[in-house]
């Protein structure tokens, strides 16, 4: 079974902070990819990765950036928190079909 | 228009009733289609993955795609409340390199005791 963990389930931070969020998968793939999910929204690409080193951006990366030093781990960061970026995390490893982490509930006061 | 259209529920069933859920989308490029079931606070659990048109059976779920018509649906049988959760269907493209996923905003789903 694929296994994606991420480093924390639930994480409170204040404005301003520099906060970091972290993933890694146990099967070795190549493609890594970083979402917020909102009610109402659904899922949102924040940026994806496709190989060490390797990023692009997905639909909403304004505030993020994201570190790939090493294949299984995949790090979202959000250089200045502010509270609209209040939100659920997920990660997700590998292309098709992609398979989720747990989520972190981040919240921003 | 949106890509993918998925009704929000909730949708409330009897123990050991069919559940259908569907989703309709735009872009006939898409080739590959997935539900995910997420329980509250938890990530989204695949469990279903299908390529292009046809059914596809596994246990007491079904994966149904028709893209004639640009409709897939996810068929529960004899649910149980353990079924009560948010479902997501998600689909994407075969172009090599194509990374990008249309999720729907999930459909919940409450199965009564």
């Amino acid at each position: 079974d694929v296994k994606v963990t991420q480093s924390s389930r639930y994480l409170v931070k204040r404005t301003g902070e520099k906060v970091f969020l972290e993933c890694v998968q146990d099967m070795d793939h190549e493609n890594m990819f970083w979402y917020r999910q909102d009610p109402g929204l659904g899922l949102r690409l924040i940026y994806f990765s496709y190989d060490v080193k390797m990023k692009e951006k997905g639909d909403i990366p304004e505030g993020y950036s994201v570190s790939r030093e090493k294949k299984e781990r995949f790090s979202l960061i959000l250089e200045s928190a502010s509270t609209n970026q209040t939100s659920m995390y997920l990660c997700a490893s590998n292309l098709r079909p992609q398979h989720f982490g747990d989520g972190t509930r981040l919240s921003i006061l | 228009q949106k890509e993918v259209e998925q009704d929000p529920g909730p949708l409330s069933v009897p123990e050991g009733a069919i559940v259908s859920l569907n989703c309709t989308y735009s872009n006939s490029a898409f080739q590959y289609f997935m539900w995910y079931r997420q329980y509250s606070r938890k990530g989204p659990e695949l469990l279903m993955y299908t390529y292009s048109s046809g059914n596809k059976e596994d246990g007491r779920f079904t994966a149904q795609v028709d893209k004639s018509s640009k409709y897939i649906s996810l068929f529960i049988r004899d649910s149980q409340p353990s079924d009560s959760a948010t479902y997501l269907c998600a689909m994407t493209g075969t172009t090599s390199g194509t990374y990008k996923y249309i999720f729907g905003t999930g459909t919940r789903l409450k199965v009564l005791a």
